[in-house]
């Protein structure tokens, strides 16, 4: 069966310094992978998206990048957070081309400080 | 620029059927309704999603109107554990655009 871990589950950070979080997808092979924001008390935005190693597509412009350096490894990074990146941020998956069957991860909650 | 439309809340008696109801008079022929649910501070789950027909799975079912501009959600036995934000999602792409969605309270 497929599984998706990220971590950090929380993560405390002042403003202004770098930020990695990692997402890894297990049991399966060629995912398409995505990078979910939800601000507290609001909906999920999707930040980005990618159907294969290193193609990434970005939905937000911000001070936030992606990159997938595996076919099962999607990375979220930072090099200097705001304030306003604070979040909870979830990792996904699916299969397929155009497919919304998504499955999520439990998420990484970051307050920048 | 949201698609759906939804009730921003609604209760619900535990063991009793809870219709969950969406409007999309935009819809496009070939776009898909998705159904997910947040359960507080976990990830969406997946829940059912159609095209035209009607569908049933092991979770909920999903009535889709014959004009396609709104359909219906329906949680045949809610239980306390269904408790969550519901959101309806129309669209054929790879990009999920989430609503407000429907808060939705299971009550004993």
């Amino acid at each position: 069966s497929q599984t998706i871990h990220q971590w950090p589950a929380t993560l405390v950070q002042p403003v202004g310094s770098p930020l990695s979080l990692e997402c890894t997808v297990e049991g399966t092979s060629n995912p398409n992978l995505y990078w979910y924001r939800q601000a507290a008390g609001r909906g999920l935005q999707l930040l980005f998206y990618s159907v294969g190693i290193g193609q990434i597509s970005s939905e937000v412009p911000q001070n936030l990048s992606a990159s997938r350096p595996q076919d099962r490894q999607f990375i979220l990074s930072s090099k200097k957070l705001l304030l306003s990146d604070s979040g909870f941020y979830l990792c996904a998956w699916s299969v397929g081309s155009g497919s919304y069957e998504q499955y999520f991860g439990p998420g990484t909650r970051l307050t920048v400080t | 620029d949201a698609k759906t439309t939804q009730p921003p809340s609604m209760d619900c008696a535990e063991g009793r059927a809870a219709n969950l109801p969406c409007n999309h008079s935009t819809i496009s022929g070939n776009e898909y309704v998705y159904w997910y649910r947040q359960i507080h501070s976990q990830g969406p789950q997946y829940i059912i999603h159609g095209l035209k027909n009607n569908e049933t799975n092991e979770m909920a079912s999903l009535i889709i109107t014959e004009d396609r501009k709104s359909s219906t959600l329906i949680l045949p036995h809610a239980t306390l554990r269904d408790t969550a934000v519901y959101y309806c999602i129309v669209g054929n792409d790879y990009k999920l655009s989430f609503g407000a969605g429907t808060t939705v309270t299971v009550r004993a």
